[in-house]
């Protein structure tokens, strides 16, 4: 069976620093590999999927994660954080149209 | 309009209750999903329907039973609530080409 681990449960970073969240799947082969976001309160949006093709993937919100199959890695990056970042994050894997959530990283922005 | 709407968005019940939770949407996808999220676990898939005729247990379906009404509807319901099942519910669709899934705001469930 498929898994997610996101080693991080909390992050603090200032306003206007560059941002990486990590995420490790394990799965036999290369599944769908999405990335969603949880503001307090609200429902889950999606940020950006990978399914094949080129591994740096862009999404919305200036948001952009890398596929390296090697590490079998998900990482989720941005270049400027901004106060309204602060949310939950979570990478899930999708096989045969289900999806496996990993347990959620928490971004806090200082300003 | 949202998309996908789940009601009610808050409930408070007793231990032993019979809840119903309701999804409906608007976007036409076949596949639709109910999951529960929990502090520190992430969210959990309880069931899901890829159409009308097809009901599948997810991981941790013990305790809830679901109706999938038509394709734009799936209600999830607890026979007889219990605490350890207050938690966060969510339901999601998805169509069958593009995978990713949609989410309804939420239903927060409180069993005293």
């Amino acid at each position: 069976a498929q898994s997610v681990t996101q080693p991080d449960i909390h992050i603090t970073v200032s306003e206007g620093a560059s941002l990486e969240l990590r995420c490790n799947y394990s799965y036999g082969a290369t599944p769908y590999l999405f990335w969603y976001v949880q503001s307090p309160g609200q429902g889950l949006q999606l940020l950006l999927k990978y399914f094949s093709g080129d591994t740096l993937v862009q999404g919305i919100k200036g948001f952009e994660a890398e596929f390296k199959r090697s590490q079998s890695s998900f990482n989720l990056r941005k270049p400027s954080v901004h106060w309204s970042d602060a949310a939950e994050y979570f990478c899930a894997v999708g096989v045969k149209s289900k999806l496996t959530f990993g347990t959620g990283t928490r971004l806090q922005v200082t300003l | 309009d949202a998309d996908v709407t789940q009601t009610p968005r808050n409930r408070i019940t007793k231990t032993g209750k019979r809840i119903m939770l309701e999804c409906s949407q608007t976007k036409g996808h076949d596949r639709m999903y109910w999951y529960r999220q929990d502090p520190g676990l992430g969210l959990r898939l309880i069931y899901y329907s890829f159409d009308v005729k097809d009901i599948n247990k997810g991981e941790i379906s013990d305790g809830y039973s679901v109706s999938r009404q038509a394709q734009a509807k799936f209600s999830l319901s607890l026979e007889s609530a219990i605490p350890n099942q207050t938690a966060l519910y969510f339901c999601a669709t998805s169509d069958s080409v593009r995978f990713e899934q949609f989410f309804g705001p939420g239903t927060r469930l409180t069993v005293l």
